[in-house]
C-alpha cells in the first residue's frame, strides 16, 4: 500500500524549533518530488515546501523562508521539515504529499497530517 | 493569502447537482497550468478528486467532473450524496509557485 507517515508534531514554545518526519513506503521514494502543505485550525490548505527527487533542489513559501528547511533521505524513505524561529501563525496540521507526473504534478498521495502547536 | 478564489459555501439537496468555482489569473490558470481538485473530508487529509483540470483517479466516481476555460476552472458534483458534505480546494501553479483555492464547504440539505 502506498502511504505517507508524518511525525513529529507537538507543541513548542514561540522561538523554538521542530523537526518533522514524514516516512514513506509503497512506493520509490527517490522517484517523486515531495511536498509540505499545512492547515491552519479552521482555515484553508497553504503550500509550504518543496523538494525535488534528488535533494538537489527546494523551494520555500514565502511566510517559512529562511525559517523552515526541507530534506531528504532516499536510503531512509523518509522527508524531513525542520522548522525553526516558531511563530503563533506556524500552528497548524503539517501533510506531506506526493506529486506523480502521471497526475499532472497534482499531490496524489498525502499523509495523514502532524499537528504543530506553537504557544507559550 | 490566496490568488485562486472560490466561494466559501454551496449547497444542494440529495440529487441535485452543484458546481463550485475556482476564479484565478492570467499568472496562473489563464497561463495554461492545470488546476487540480481535492476533497477534505470533516477531520481528514486531503484526498486527489480531479487532476489536470478534468481527469479522475481511479476510484473517483464519475459523478465529480472538472473543467477549465480561460483564467476560470470548475468542480461540477452530479447526483448530490450525503457523503459528498466536504470541504473542496482547486490548486494550481503560479509564477511563484503551488497555490490553493480559498475552499469551499459543500452542505448537503
Amino acid at each position: 500500500e502506498v502511504q505517507l507517515v508524518e511525525s513529529g508534531g507537538g507543541l513548542v514554545q514561540p522561538g523554538g524549533s521542530l523537526r518533522l518526519s514524514c516516512a514513506a513506503s509503497g512506493f520509490t521514494f527517490s522517484s517523486y518530488a515531495m511536498h509540505w502543505v499545512r492547515q491552519a485550525p479552521g482555515k484553508g490548505l497553504e503550500y509550504v515546501s518543496a523538494i525535488s527527487s534528488n535533494g538537489g533542489s527546494t523551494y520555500y513559501a514565502n511566510s517559512v523562508k529562511g525559517r523552515f528547511t526541507i530534506s531528504r533521505d532516499n536510503s531512509k524513505n523518509t522527508l524531513y521539515l525542520q522548522m525553526g524561529s516558531l511563530r503563533a501563525e506556524d500552528m497548524a496540521v503539517y501533510y506531506c504529499a506526493r506529486v506523480a507526473v502521471t497526475t499532472s504534478h497534482a499531490f496524489d498521495i498525502w499523509g495523514q497530517g502532524t499537528m504543530v502547536t506553537v504557544s507559550s | 493569502q490566496s490568488v485562486l478564489t472560490q466561494p466559501p459555501s454551496v449547497s444542494g439537496a440529495p440529487g441535485q447537482r452543484v458546481t463550485i468555482s475556482c476564479t484565478g489569473s492570467s499568472s496562473n490558470i489563464g497561463a495554461g497550468y492545470d488546476v487540480h481538485w481535492y476533497q477534505q473530508l470533516p477531520g481528514t487529509a486531503p484526498k486527489l478528486l480531479i487532476y489536470g483540470n478534468s481527469n479522475r483517479p481511479s476510484g473517483v466516481p464519475d459523478r465529480f467532473s472538472g473543467s477549465k476555460s480561460g483564467t476560470s476552472a470548475s468542480l461540477a458534483i452530479t447526483g448530490l450524496q450525503a457523503e459528498d458534505e466536504a470541504d473542496y480546494y482547486c490548486q494550481s501553479y503560479d509564477s511563484f509557485g503551488n497555490v490553493f483555492g480559498t475552499g469551499t464547504k459543500v452542505t448537503v440539505l
